[in-house]
């Protein structure tokens, strides 16, 4: 089993410009979710899904959409990338939207908007 | 007052000590409490949960959680210079939000 796993690892974007990141899980997991990662900030939900077919904001969903294509698969767009989406962004994952349950995380993608 | 706060460190022990990494919480909803470690360019893995207070051993890891003082601590014994590494802790109550700390930063010299 890969687990999580999340593409691209790197990328570079100018202001403006759009990007979708790629998120997958072969766990059968029913609860999928993005969070970015910023130096003194710890970890931020920006977007979560329950379950296929819904999606639900997170703490800091302004400037992205996401997308369960899936039960596999969670991708997060940046329609118009701004230097304050520079982050490291994790992809991760769990059986149920519980507190208890534990979550898997994905290798992450660094993204440096210029 | 923020809901979880956590010593970014970094934190520097030498080789085979104890280290104590806390928490503190303002929530006292807050009723899991989990612990997860992150590698330098790697994603966080959980490594030690428990539910409401005591304690909770595995292998040389040990969480305790303190509701009564709404702190949480993990021990680590034997520290070795491959539990170098940022831990985090994170807490979640009956909504299902998990908080995340922001993290310390943990060096184990050899």
């Amino acid at each position: 089993n890969a687990g999580v796993t999340q593409t691209p690892k790197f990328q570079v974007l100018k202001t403006g410009q759009s990007m979708t990141l790629q998120c997958a899980q072969d766990m059968n997991h029913n609860s999928m979710y993005w969070y970015r990662q910023d130096p003194g900030m710890g970890l931020r939900l920006i977007y979560y899904s329950a379950s296929e077919g819904t999606t639900d904001k997170g703490e800091v969903p302004n400037g992205y959409n996401v997308s369960r294509l899936n039960k596999r698969e969670f991708s997060l767009r940046l329609e118009s990338a701004a230097p304050s989406q520079t982050s490291v962004y994790f992809c991760a994952s769990s059986e149920m939207r519980r507190g208890a349950d534990t979550q898997y995380f994905g290798p992450g993608t660094r993204l440096t908007v210029l | 007052q923020k809901e979880v706060e956590q010593d970014p460190g970094p934190l520097s022990v030498p080789e085979g000590a104890i280290v104590s990494l806390n928490c503190t919480y303002s929530n006292s909803a807050f009723q899991y409490f989990m612990w997860y470690r992150q590698y330098s360019r790697k994603g966080p893995e959980l490594l030690m949960y428990t539910y409401s207070s005591g304690n909770k051993e595995d292998g040389r890891f040990t969480a305790q959680v303190d509701k009564s003082s709404k702190y949480i601590s993990l021990f680590i014994r034997d520290s070795q210079p491959s539990d170098s590494a940022t831990y985090l802790c994170a807490m979640s109550g009956r909504d299902d939000k998990i908080i995340f700390g922001k993290g310390t930063r943990l060096h184990i010299l050899p």
